[in-house]
């Protein structure tokens, strides 16, 4: 299984629409985990943390579940603005210098 | 926004020239890091510091050294660049490393080399 691994999309919805992003991810051991929201040509922006209770944000919720090693996201009522590739995260070990990145998937909302 | 900086934001240049990206943040965080991001991979560490002169390699710094000689600034330096190190280069901070403990990016820097 690779590292962190990510559905690539692109998910093409309209506006109004729930998307779920899933991710799944391969050590066991990790402690931390993110989702990361990056646009066309710019750096990756942290969306939110994911704690193992689950937690929402707004119209974001992010849910994750240590048994299965995997990890989601999910957006609700989308709006054009959410267009985005999102990143999702994972360390490699204690130390938070090893941050293992996906390769993010591709969310295009359209009206 | 953190306060990341990097310079030069774009820069094209031939293959077997030295070439030196910098990254300042205002931010005081002891951790600054290096990444590189390819179309088909992920955001990959390339070096990282842990303070002032202490540094470390991450996963893909071959070709690659760096330096920090002040809290803020982190230099990445390709030797002899070669045309495999074209690519988008992000410089990261974190004000720890414990478990949690997020990086903020900077705005990158699109390096070409021909």
């Amino acid at each position: 299984r690779k590292e962190v691994e990510q559905d690539p999309g692109p998910f093409n919805v309209p506006e109004g629409a729930t998307v779920a992003f899933n991710c799944t991810y391969s050590n066991s051991a990790s402690q931390s985990f993110f989702w990361y929201r990056q646009d066309c040509r710019k750096e990756p922006k942290l969306l939110m943390s994911v704690y193992s209770s689950g937690n929402e944000d707004g119209r974001f919720t992010a849910q994750l579940n240590r048994a299965s090693q995997y990890i989601s996201l999910l957006i609700r009522d989308s709006k054009l603005s959410d267009s985005a590739t999102y990143l999702c995260v994972v360390n490699k070990n204690q130390a938070g210098t090893a941050l293992i990145f996906g390769k993010g998937t591709t969310l295009s909302v359209s009206s | 926004d953190a306060g990341i900086t990097q310079s030069p934001r774009h820069k094209v240049t031939e293959t077997g020239t030295p070439v030196t990206l910098r990254c300042h943040q205002t931010e005081n965080h002891r951790y600054m890091y290096w990444y590189r991001q390819d179309p088909g991979h992920g955001l990959r560490l390339i070096h990282y510091s842990y303070g002032v002169k202490d540094t470390d390699k991450g996963e893909v710094s071959d070709g690659y050294s760096v330096s920090r000689s002040k809290t803020e600034d982190f230099l990445l330096t390709l030797e002899s660049a070669t045309s495999s190190q074209t690519s988008v280069y992000f410089c990261a901070i974190s004000e720890s490393v414990v478990a949690g403990e997020t990086q903020y990016f900077g705005p990158g820097t699109r390096l070409l080399v021909l």
